[in-house]
């Protein structure tokens, strides 16, 4: 299987919070990330965290880490139409297959 | 201050063929990672190159290949191409010595094979 599993798909209402969630299985990596795609353009760094920590707050973006479940969230307060984009979980250099995140009115 | 450039942003090869695929890493940077990603798909690691060697290794055949210059940018050579090597090619710098600040990615390479 996988290292690193996600949701294919996640639909919220602008202005709603979204919570795009990860799984790994292996632990060694230091660095797990998000990353952010729109359509026909590569990848942006959004946020990255050390294995030793269990949060990271940046603005409107929070990510969680529950090292003991092997889960990894990124939650996106107030989410935007701008917002709309394929992210990506990655565990060092191992990347999911991305969260679909579609924004509506 | 230019980010990661990639060139050419598109290629288009016949099966059998070899491709090379250039990157310059971001100024500051000196290290370079190389990911395929086959559509809908996220992106599947190739190798990374520091100091002008190969330093972690994907799951990839040794069809594919790389180098890294003094300059640090690098190359990707796919030798034998067959038509599921087809997707777009990204190139990722980061700093080891400057400190490390996460990937920066370049837009990419378009490989279609035919």
């Amino acid at each position: 299987g996988e290292d690193v599993e996600q949701s294919l798909f996640l639909s919220v209402r602008e202005g709603d919070s979204s919570v795009i969630n990860c799984t790994y299985t292996d632990s060694s990596s230091t660095y797990l990330y998000w990353y952010k795609q729109e359509p026909g353009a590569g990848l942006q760094l959004l946020t990255y965290i050390f294995s030793n920590m269990d949060m990271k707050q940046d603005q409107r973006l929070t990510v969680l880490l529950n090292k003991k479940d092997k889960h990894l969230s990124l939650r996106i307060a107030d989410t935007q139409t701008g917002d709309s984009a394929i992210y990506f979980c990655a565990r060092g250099p191992t990347f999911g297959r991305g969260t679909s995140l579609i924004v509506h009115p | 201050d230019a980010g990661v450039t990639q060139s050419p942003t598109h290629l288009i090869k016949t099966r059998g063929q070899q491709v090379t695929l250039r990157c310059s890493p971001k100024s500051g940077h000196d290290t370079v990672s190389w990911y395929q990603q086959a559509l809908g798909q996220g992106p599947q690691f190739i190798f990374q190159y520091y100091e002008e060697e190969e330093r972690q290794r994907g799951n990839f055949p040794d069809r594919f290949s790389g180098h890294q210059f003094p300059n640090y940018s690098s190359e990707l050579n796919v030798n034998a191409l067959l038509l599921g090597d087809s997707a777009l090619y990204l190139c990722a710098s980061s700093s080891v010595l400057g400190g490390f600040s996460g990937y920066t990615f370049g837009s990419g390479t378009r490989l279609t094979v035919v």
